[in-house]
């Protein structure tokens, strides 16, 4: 089993629209969470950190379910700039996710 | 505030030839790492130092890998020799203090091997 998964999409959404990404980790022992934000043939940058109590940035949620072992990403409102691959990445042993990939259209 | 300086951007090398890719991490971070990305894995971590000390290099696909980190303003990673499948884009980040807290990263070497 690998540990981080995320679905790869590609979402298609239209703007404005809410969309949410999940992504599972299998590491119990896990201590720290981070989303990232890769444009196309950019490196990824940093987006937000993942706290138990979950924490909101603007138009971005981030979740944190340790039950389930899963951390989640909501974008409100999304913004054609919002387009990009999206890495959650799980700490401990530096796990990312291969990233899930968002289009927002017109 | 200069963020991880990385160089060559760009390499075009033959097979067998040796590699050295360069990195300066953020003034202050004590972590560096070194990645590598491609389409099929995805990112994957090669290895990490904390204070200049290798931590982790399980991630060094082999022995034509090495890294070192002479000070806290300079790493590089070799490949040598260089085969085909090395081709990938290299990034390097740089932390604060360890695993547990984010990463920036350099904007990475484009390895092309012929």
């Amino acid at each position: 089993r690998k540990e981080v998964e995320q679905d790869p999409g590609p979402f298609n959404v239209p703007e404005g629209a809410t969309v949410a990404f999940n992504c599972t980790y299998s590491n119990s022992a896990s201590q720290s969470f981070f989303w990232y934000r890769q444009d196309c043939r950019k490196e990824p940058k940093l987006l937000m950190s993942v706290y138990s109590s979950g924490n909101e940035d603007g138009r971005f949620t981030a979740q944190l379910n340790r039950a389930s072992q899963y951390i989640s990403l909501l974008i409100r409102d999304s913004k054609l700039s919002d387009s990009a691959t999206y890495l959650c990445v799980v700490g401990y042993a530096l796990n990312f996710g291969k990233g899930t990939s968002l289009l927002v259209t017109p | 505030d200069a963020g991880v300086i990385q160089s060559p951007r760009h390499e075009v090398t033959e097979m067998g030839q040796e590699v050295t890719l360069r990195c300066k991490p953020i003034s202050g971070h004590n972590s560096l790492f070194w990645y590598r990305q491609t389409m099929m894995r995805g990112l994957e971590l090669l290895i990490y130092f904390n204070n200049n000390v290798p931590i982790d290099d399980s991630g060094m696909p082999e022995d034509r890998f090495s890294a070192k980190m002479p000070n806290a303003s300079f790493s590089t990673l070799k490949i040598q020799p260089s085969e085909p499948r090395d081709s990938a884009v290299y990034f390097c980040a740089s932390g604060p203090d360890g695993i547990n807290y984010e990463q920036y990263f350099g904007p990475g070497t484009r390895l092309t091997v012929t």
